[in-house]
């Protein structure tokens, strides 16, 4: 089993819609949380932190569940540039970005 | 812009051949990695600094890559003898050791072997 699983989609939504996507991880020590956006042939960049509390930023909407090990992203009124990679991101406990583990990522496309 | 910046952007080499790429890190980030990502896969860890001490290396890193950080800022990344299954992209990220504290990629270098 893969330490942090991601649905791969692709995700093909229409402009307006809302989107979630769901990440499983298999260690229960995990200590922190994120969600990456990453465009084709670019880095990835820090969409948002996850919080225990769940956490909003405009659009963007996190959530944790601990006991059932998953993290969400909601996504509302969904535009064209919102199409990208969203990898699911998870650093076991002691912290320390070498044991941070990355998803393979969901992908999604938002059409006109 | 004084964010992670890496060099080279593209580099296409003959199998058999050693590369380097470079790594200058946000300079007030004294964590630096080192990942390979290829093709419908998330980011792999390869290596860790923190400041000018490598303490962690993935087993991925077979004994023909090396990892320098010489003076605690910029770090290089060698290959040698470089194999087709080499090819990917190599990302280079830091961080402060603040605890949470998130991965900042550079723009990464993007390797060919042919």
């Amino acid at each position: 089993r893969k330490e942090v699983e991601q649905d791969p989609g692709p995700f093909n939504v229409p402009e307006g819609a809302t989107v979630a996507f769901n990440c499983t991880y298999s260690n229960s020590a995990s200590q922190s949380f994120f969600w990456y956006r990453q465009d084709c042939r670019k880095e990835p960049k820090l969409l948002m932190s996850v919080y225990s509390s769940g956490n909003e930023d405009g659009r963007f909407t996190a959530q944790l569940n601990r006991a059932s090990q998953y993290i969400s992203l909601l996504i509302r009124d969904s535009k064209l540039s919102d199409s990208a990679t969203y990898l699911c991101v998870v650093t076991p406990q002691g912290g320390g970005g070498f044991k941070t583990i990355f998803g393979a990522g969901t992908r999604l496309f938002v059409k006109a | 812009d004084t964010g992670v910046s890496q060099d080279p952007r593209h580099k296409i080499t003959k199998r058999g051949q050693n590369v380097t790429f470079r790594c200058d890190p946000i300079s007030e980030h004294n964590r630096l990695y080192w990942y390979r990502q290829t093709l419908g896969q998330g980011p792999e860890f390869l290596t860790y600094f923190q400041n000018e001490a490598q303490l962690e290396k993935s087993r991925l890193l077979s004994d023909r890559f090396s990892a320098e950080r010489p003076k605690g800022s910029f770090s290089t990344l060698e290959i040698q003898r470089t194999e087709q299954g080499d090819s990917a992209m190599y990302l280079c990220a830091s961080s402060t050791s603040e605890r949470n504290s998130p991965l900042h990629f550079g723009n990464g270098t993007r390797l060919t072997v042919t």
